[in-house]
Order: structure tokens, then C-alpha cells, then sequence
């Protein structure tokens, strides 16, 4: 299994651009995180979907931040319009629901924004 | 808020056995003990969970004691790749469902040479 992909693996921009990350979650999988982390304030849970339908979104900090799943195998965080203080590391993750609490994360996607 | 006390760092030597432990004294009985750990640019990867037995894989044993206030993560044969920020984080039973997982600052785990 590939694991859960992440794309770009690292994305510079300049303040006010729109930011698109991607990520495929592991076959199969219901549940799928976004996480972010910062060195000022860990790793935080963004929002979760299960079975493509968003599920908890408290954890996304501006209305300049949106996510989608359009289908079981992809999903989208999107930054507009991007700030230097979005500079992160944007985790996905993914979970198989009906077993245990186990979430399979991707290698991260590291976001500059300038 | 994490529900959690982790030491911020820990050293270890190459092939001993690394104890890292964890507080979770407001633990309620439905809550799991979960350990991951974060390899330096990567993401989480899951070691080891359990409720109120000790636990032991391929990777680890998880010791819990006996009031469930605090639980101890064990690589029994530390090598460099161990060299890990280790997150210990309490869960509730999801019932098959998911919820997302509070991150503490976990601790820093160095294997020396």
C-alpha cells in the first residue's frame, strides 16, 4: 500500500496568493484528518471528513481556509488569500473506521508563504 | 488541552531500553492510551494503544499501572532511528467512529551513539 500521498511536498508563495494542497488518502479509508503544525503551537486537528462528508471543522482557523472531498480519494485544503502567518506543515491523515483508533498520517506538505 | 504530562526531553543510549512516561491522571474509564511518534520531517506514525492491560508489539510494550493515572512507553532496544518526538495522547472509544487527535508537546527522545 502506498500510504497516504500528499502534494506538493513543499509549496512557496508569496502573501495574498490562493494555496491548494492535495492529498489520496489509503484505500478504503472513511475518515480523513487535516492537520497543521507550527513550532509556536504543535500539531492541530483542522477538520475531519467521514465518508466524504465534513464532520468537525472547528479547528480551521479563518474563513481564508477551506477543504473538500469530492470523493473518497482525494481531498483538498485550500489558503485564500495566503498570510505568512499560514506558514506550516499541513499533515493529512486517514482512518478505516470499525476498527481501532489508528490514523495513518502522509509526509506533510511544508507551506512558506513570503 | 492535552490531557497529558510528558517529560520535554530524554536521552538514551544506543541498545538500552528506552522508558518514556507519560501522566494522564484525569483519565476517565473509557479513554485509551495512545502512543505515536514523529520522526524529524515526517509525519506521526502510530506505535502502540491500550486501555488498562500492558501491551507489547513488533515496536513496543506499554505498561499502565494498575489505577490507569499513568502509563510507561518501552523500546526495549533503542537504536538511532528511535531518535523521535513521542506523543503520548488519551482517547476515548470511538465505538469504530474517529475523533482527532490532541498532540501535547510530547517528548524528545534522543538515542546517542
Amino acid at each position: 500500500d502506498a500510504g497516504v500521498i500528499q502534494s506538493p511536498r513543499h509549496e512557496v508563495t508569496e502573501m495574498g496568493q490562493e494555496v491548494t494542497l492535495r492529498c489520496k488518502p489509503i484505500s478504503g479509508h472513511d475518515y480523513l484528518f487535516w492537520y497543521r503544525q507550527t513550532m509556536m503551537r504543535g500539531l492541530e486537528l483542522l477538520i475531519y471528513f467521514n465518508n466524504n462528508v465534513p464532520i468537525d471543522d472547528s479547528g480551521m482557523p479563518e474563513d481564508r481556509f477551506s477543504a473538500k472531498m469530492p470523493n473518497a480519494s482525494f481531498s483538498t485544503l485550500k489558503i485564500q488569500p495566503s498570510e505568512p502567518r499560514d506558514s506550516a506543515v499541513y499533515f493529512c491523515a486517514s482512518k478505516l473506521s470499525g476498527g481501532e483508533d489508528t490514523q495513518y498520517f502522509g509526509p506533510g506538505t511544508r507551506l512558506t508563504v513570503l | 488541552d492535552a490531557k497529558t504530562t510528558q517529560p520535554t526531553s530524554m536521552d538514551c543510549a544506543e541498545g538500552r531500553a528506552a522508558n518514556l512516561p507519560c501522566n494522564h491522571s484525569t483519565i476517565s474509564g473509557n479513554e485509551y492510551v495512545y502512543w505515536y511518534r514523529q520522526i524529524h520531517s515526517q509525519g506521526p506514525q502510530y506505535i502502540i494503544h491500550g486501555l488498562k492491560n500492558n501491551e507489547t508489539n513488533e515496536m513496543a510494550s506499554l505498561i499502565i499501572t494498575e489505577d490507569r493515572k499513568s502509563s510507561t512507553l518501552i523500546l526495549p532496544h533503542a537504536t538511532l532511528r528511535d531518535t523521535a518526538v513521542y506523543y503520548c495522547i488519551v482517547l476515548p472509544y470511538s465505538g469504530g467512529g474517529a475523533d482527532g487527535l490532541t498532540f501535547g508537546k510530547g517528548t524528545h527522545l534522543i538515542i546517542q551513539p
